[in-house]
């Protein structure tokens, strides 16, 4: 079975700029979760979507946004961006979500450098 | 809220030496714990985890970690590492109904030759 995998793996962009990040999850997995690492703050969560729906969302901007289609896909926007915004965004899948229920399965990362 | 805390940032050790990286968690209700692995260039793997039952939990390469309530800690320990455990961990909490995990910031574990 295939993992999860994002694309792409490496970006860059400068400042004001707006990205989109892509994550397919594992076959079956309905939830998706998006995470960004940073090598100060660490793992912070941001959003997570379950069967097109937005269920739970971290403490960040509304310059970072989500959505998941129909086939579970799921797509992370982030507009006018700032050099705080440089980290490494990881995906992560489950068949359900529920943290403690579900295994969730992290991909590669997109590592995003904002110049 | 739930929280984590991972005393050491960086923790060398010699190949065929025991370890232990530390992990104490803070939550105001019941905890479910765990140990993800980051190998560079590669996304998080889940190594074990604490639901409930035996306090202690067994990942299938030998590292193994002790849910103490009291101490409000799950250290991750192995009896002898390898340089393939070289190595970033993160320790990681949710509790009843969360769908997202809250993480530590991680201990780089090297392993010298």
């Amino acid at each position: 079975k295939a993992g999860v995998t994002q694309t792409p793996r490496y970006l860059i962009k400068t400042r004001g700029q707006q990205v989109t990040l892509s994550c397919s999850p594992i076959s079956g997995h309905r939830s998706v979760s998006w995470y960004q690492q940073t090598p100060g703050q660490g793992l912070q969560f941001l959003f997570e979507y379950f069967s097109e729906t937005q269920r739970n969302k971290g403490n960040f901007p509304g310059r970072f946004s989500g959505r998941q289609f129909s086939n579970s896909r799921s797509e992370m926007n982030v507009s006018t961006l700032e050099l705080g915004d440089s980290a490494l965004y990881l995906c992560a899948s489950s068949l359900y979500g529920g943290a403690y229920t579900d295994t969730q399965y992290f991909g590669p990362g997109t590592r995003l450098t904002v110049l | 809220a739930q929280s984590v805390t991972q005393l050491d940032s960086q923790v060398p050790v010699f190949e065929e030496a025991p370890v232990e990286l530390r992990c104490n968690y803070s939550s105001s209700v019941s905890v479910y714990l765990f140990w993800y692995v980051q190998y560079p260039n590669q996304g998080l793997q889940l190594l074990l985890k604490y639901l409930s039952g035996s306090t202690l939990v067994e990942s299938i390469n030998g590292f193994e970690a002790e849910f103490n309530k009291s101490q409000t800690s799950f250290h991750l320990r192995k009896p002898s590492v390898h340089i393939s455990d070289t190595a970033e961990y993160f320790c990681a909490v949710t509790g009843t109904g969360a769908n997202n995990l809250f993480f530590g910031t991680g201990t780089r574990l090297t392993v010298i030759p």
